[in-house]
């Protein structure tokens, strides 16, 4: 069975740093096209990153420069690493698996909460 | 990057009614486009990709057509547990992009 348990959310000072993980189960992340999805609170969904399973990395213009898409193949995890946060950052960060080496995101975690503030 | 034009934003309507959903693309994206279903607090689960496949699982009362620029989802007979956001979201470009979401609520 497909699990994704995203971990390292909380409450974090304008311009501080975080790093989100997604431990993946019953599939090789490596293996897959992996993507960050947010979604600020009330708001829509905004795609973040992907990391190709080539390990090629994409990003929003939103974060660019800020945030790195990272995967550790012997943990079989996912990470997003998160500096220079703005308020505008909050959100709920979603990692999600993309169907056969694609960006139709098939499977998707519960969820991790970052609130930036001071 | 391509922006993805939902409508309407919200609706309200009967158990059993037909509930029409559309999205439009600011560009041609083939038939690169997906909807998910998300209910509140949780994660999206995706229903329709490609635009008309349903993915396995999902009920058959749900479906979607278009290609192009202009597409649609459908709800054939609304039930009370389909309360929940729908978006859709291409994927011909990068970066993928959402709509704006529909609410869709029972009246």
């Amino acid at each position: 069975e497909v699990q994704l348990v995203e971990s390292g959310g909380g409450l974090i000072q304008p311009g501080g740093s975080l790093r989100l993980s997604c431990a993946a189960s019953g599939f090789t992340v490596s293996s897959n096209y992996m993507s960050w999805v947010r979604q600020a609170p009330g708001k829509g969904l905004e795609w973040v990153s992907v990391i190709y399973s080539g390990g090629s990395t994409y990003y929003a213009d939103s974060v660019k420069g800020r945030f790195t898409i990272s995967r550790d193949n012997s943990k079989n995890t996912l990470y997003l690493q998160m500096n220079s946060l703005r308020a505008e950052d909050t959100a709920v960060y979603y990692c999600a698996r993309g169907k056969l080496d694609s960006l139709v995101l098939l499977y998707w975690g519960q969820g991790t909460l970052v609130t930036v503030s001071s | 990057d391509i922006q993805m034009t939902q409508s309407p934003s919200s609706l309200s309507a009967s158990v059993g009614d037909r509930v029409t959903i559309t999205c439009q693309a600011s560009q041609d994206i083939s038939n690169y486009l997906n909807w998910y279903q998300q209910k509140p607090g949780k994660a999206p689960k995706l229903l329709i990709y490609d635009a008309s496949n349903l993915e396995t699982g999902v009920p058959s009362r749900f479906s979607g057509s278009g290609s192009g620029t202009d597409f649609t989802f459908t709800i054939s007979s609304l039930q009370p547990e389909d309360i929940a956001t729908y978006y859709c979201q291409q994927y011909d470009n990068l970066p993928p992009t959402f709509g704006q979401g529909t609410k869709v609520e029972i009246k």
